[in-house]
């Protein structure tokens, strides 16, 4: 079990607007992600935190910033939301790299 | 080419049958190898996890690693309605930084006909 809450569960919102989505975990797993899911192109990491204050990028990080403030909390944020970023969302967590990642519930968000 | 592709199926099979995912991968520095499950509007979960070659099973489920020819199976026996999900392969680790990230396939989806 993750212990990975996020939320919101579904948002819509308008292009340019800002959204922060928000991942919460109960264990203390250093390690935690953000992927989003599309039709075609599967889950792609957006980006990844390595503890508090340390994140990196992954794949598809244009547009998209994120914090760690806690060790229990991940933000997502979307500075001026566009509509390619409509898409499920998924909060991720691990003990250490190499070690096998859990995944929240989702976040559903809609750009129109 | 992306790292992992992965046939999208969709596949739809009767209960009871023998269900076999494939996955192939470009890079033979790939050591560890995992299949997700994924139920509608849910979270992927871990369903196996293997390292370098080899069979491992648990349960119903097999998951084969053949990295002569960078190919990823998941074989599932005796197929329940319950299976019915999409499932996705993933690969990690490798001798360079960064190739420890988790790269998915785009997910295969499986219906288990009653």
């Amino acid at each position: 079990d993750a212990g990975i809450t996020q939320s919101p569960r579904h948002k819509v919102t308008e292009t340019g607007t800002p959204v922060t989505l928000r991942c919460h975990q109960t264990e203390n797993h250093r390690y935690m992600y953000w992927y989003r899911q599309d039709p075609g192109h599967g889950l792609r990491l957006i980006h990844y935190s390595y503890g508090v204050k340390d994140t990196d990028k992954g794949e598809v990080s244009d547009g998209y910033s994120v914090s760690r403030s806690k060790t229990e909390d991940f933000l997502l944020t979307l500075e001026s939301a566009t509509s390619s970023q409509t898409s499920v969302y998924f909060c991720a967590n691990s003990q250490g790299y190499t070690d096998t990642q859990y995944f929240g519930p989702g976040t559903r968000l809609t750009v129109l | 080419q992306k790292e992992v592709e992965q046939d999208p199926g969709p596949l739809s099979v009767p209960e009871g049958a023998i269900v076999s995912l494939n996955c192939t991968y470009s890079n033979s520095a790939f050591q560890y190898f995992m299949w997700y499950r994924q139920y509608s509007r849910k979270g992927p979960e871990l369903l196996m996890y293997t390292y370098s070659s080899g069979n491992k099973e648990d349960g119903r489920f097999t998951a084969q690693v053949d990295k002569s020819s960078k190919y990823i199976s998941l074989f599932i026996r005796d197929s329940q309605p319950s299976d019915s999900a999409t499932y996705l392969c993933a690969r990690k680790g490798g001798a360079q930084g960064g190739s420890e990230k988790l790269v998915f396939g785009k997910g295969t989806k499986l219906t288990v006909n009653p």
